[in-house]
C-alpha cells in the first residue's frame, strides 16, 4: 500500500531535548516536505527536498533541521525545541512538479512543555 | 493580505445541501490543490487543477485562472462530508511549496 509513515504519532516532551520525528514513504517520490499545522494559521511549509541531498526552506524554518540522505526517509529534527514548537506536523511527499498531488502522513502531534 | 483566501471559514449545512466552497488567490500559479482533512487529522488529496473543471463522484472542482479563482462544490451533502477543506496553490517560478488557505470547516446536520 502506497503510504507517507510518520513517527511518533504523539510525543509530550520538555523544552530543549533534542528530538526526532521520522518520515518515510514508498512511492519512490522526489519531493518531500514538512508542514506544520497550528489553529488560525492553517498550514506552513517547514522545509522541502526536491530529491537526495536537495533540501532548502520553506516559510516557517527557524528552530528545525531536515536531512535527505536516502530517498525514501526525510526527518524532521529539533535540536532545542521550545514551546512555541507545540504544534501539528505533517509529512508529505510526490512526484517532482507542481501539479502532482502530494500524499501526506497521518500527522504527528508534538507538545513542548 | 494573505496570498490565498479562502470563504466561508465555516459552514454548516443539512443533509443534501448543495455546497460551495470558494477559494481567491493573488500570485500566479501553476497547480491549485483542494485538500480534505477530517475530523481525526488525516489530509487527503481530492483534486490538483491547472484548468478548467475536474468531477469525482459528488466532488467537483472548477479554476478559473483570469480571476484568479477556484470553488469546490458538493452536491447532496451528506454528514460524512463534515471535514475542513483546505485549498492551496503552488506559484509559478517556485520549486515545490504549496501556498495554504487557512481551511474551510464543513459541518452537514443529518
Amino acid at each position: 500500500e502506497a503510504q507517507v509513515t510518520q513517527n511518533p504519532r504523539y510525543l509530550i516532551t520538555v523544552t530543549g531535548k533534542k528530538l526526532t520525528v521520522t518520515c518515510s514513504q514508498n512511492m519512490n517520490h522526489e519531493y518531500m516536505s514538512w508542514y506544520r499545522q497550528d489553529p488560525g494559521l492553517g498550514l506552513r511549509q517547514i522545509y522541502y527536498s526536491m530529491n537526495v541531498e536537495v533540501t532548502d526552506k520553506g516559510d516557517v524554518p527557524e528552530g528545525y533541521k531536515v536531512s535527505r540522505k536516502e530517498k525514501r526517509n526525510f526527518p524532521l529534527i529539533l535540536e532545542s525545541p521550545s514551546p512555541n514548537q507545540t504544534s501539528l506536523y505533517f509529512c508529505a511527499s510526490s512526484l517532482p512538479g507542481q501539479n502532482q498531488p502530494q500524499h501526506f502522513g497521518d500527522g504527528t502531534r508534538l507538545s513542548i512543555l | 493580505k494573505n496570498e490565498v483566501e479562502q470563504s466561508p471559514q465555516n459552514l454548516t449545512a443539512q443533509e443534501g445541501e448543495f455546497i460551495t466552497i470558494n477559494c481567491s488567490y493573488s500570485v500566479g500559479i501553476s497547480a491549485l490543490h483542494w485538500l480534505q482533512q477530517h475530523p481525526g487529522g488525516g489530509i487527503v488529496s481530492l483534486f490538483m487543477l491547472s484548468s478548467g473543471k475536474k468531477k469525482h463522484g459528488r466532488l467537483i472542482a472548477t479554476i478559473n485562472i483570469q480571476e484568479k479563482h477556484s470553488s469546490l462544490h458538493i452536491t447532496a451533502s451528506h454528514p460524512r462530508d463534515s471535514a475542513v477543506y483546505i485549498c492551496a496553490v503552488g506559484a509559478k517560478g517556485s520549486q515545490g511549496n504549496l501556498i495554504f488557505g487557512k481551511g474551510t470547516k464543513l459541518s452537514v446536520k443529518p
